[in-house]
C-alpha cells in the first residue's frame, strides 16, 4: 500500500466548476505539500502545511492531521488549470528531502 | 529573485558520451536537490546537497555524479548512461527543510 494516496487519479471538469482533489496519507508527517506540473515538465509549489487551511487565490488548501487527509480545492476551474496536481508528505523527523511523492491527479478542465 | 534555473532544456546523448547538466539558484537557499521523474511517475528523490555538502545520496548508480561547487549551483555529470535513464531531471532548492522551490527541468533522452 502506497503511503501517499491521492484520489481521483484523472479527473475532468468543465470551466467554471468546483474541484475537489484529495490526498491521505498512513505515516506520521511534519508538512504536507501540494505541487502543479504542467505537460512538459516544472513543478510549482503551491501549498505547504502543516494544520489548518491555507488559501491563495482561487485555491484553497486544507489538512487535517488527525484524519490524515488533505484536500485542495480549486473555485470557478479555469482550462489554465489543467495539469497534474501532485501531493507529497515530509515524514516527521525525516531527514531534509526527504518528501515521499502521491501519483498525482491529471486535471482537464474544458471550456 | 525566486527562480531556480536549469540547463540545457534538453539534452539527446549517446552511451559513451559525458554530458553534465547544471542547476542554479539566487535565493539563499541552502539544501539542493537532483530528482528524476519518468513519464506519468512522480518525481524520485537522487540527491541532496545541504550547505554544500552532499547529504542523501538514494543509492543511485555511479554513472550520475552530482558536484555542488557553490551555495548557488549545482551540477549532475552523467557518464555511460542506458536508455533507461531517459527522463526528465528536475533540480530543487528550499531553504533549509521548508518549501521546496522546482526548475523547469531537463529532459533527457539517451539512445
Amino acid at each position: 500500500k502506497n503511503e501517499v494516496e491521492q484520489s481521483p487519479q484523472n479527473l475532468t471538469a468543465q470551466e467554471g466548476e468546483f474541484i475537489t482533489i484529495n490526498c491521505s496519507y498512513s505515516v506520521g508527517i511534519s508538512a504536507l505539500h501540494w505541487l502543479q506540473q504542467h505537460p512538459g515538465g516544472g513543478i510549482v509549489s503551491l501549498f505547504m502545511l502543516s494544520s489548518g487551511k491555507k488559501k491563495h487565490g482561487r485555491l484553497i488548501a486544507t489538512i487535517n492531521i488527525q484524519e490524515k487527509h488533505s484536500s485542495l480545492h480549486i473555485t470557478a476551474s479555469h482550462p489554465r488549470d489543467s495539469a497534474v496536481y501532485i501531493c507529497a508528505v515530509r515524514l516527521y523527523g525525516g531527514s531534509q528531502g526527504n518528501l515521499i511523492f502521491g501519483k498525482g491527479t491529471k486535471l482537464s478542465v474544458k471550456p | 529573485d525566486t527562480e531556480v534555473t536549469q540547463t540545457p532544456k534538453h539534452l539527446v546523448m549517446g552511451m559513451t558520451n559525458k554530458k553534465s547538466l547544471k542547476c542554479e539558484q539566487h535565493m539563499g537557499h541552502r539544501a539542493m536537490y537532483w530528482y528524476k521523474q519518468k513519464a506519468k511517475k512522480p518525481p524520485e528523490l537522487m540527491f541532496v546537497y545541504s550547505y554544500e555538502k552532499l547529504s542523501i545520496n538514494e543509492s543511485v548508480p555511479s554513472r550520475f555524479s552530482p558536484e555542488c561547487p557553490n551555495s548557488s549551483l549545482l551540477n549532475l555529470h552523467l557518464h555511460a548512461l542506458q536508455p533507461e535513464d531517459s527522463a526528465l531531471y528536475l533540480c530543487a532548492s528550499s531553504y533549509q527543510r521548508d518549501t521546496q522551490y522546482f526548475g523547469p527541468g531537463t529532459r533527457l533522452t539517451v539512445l
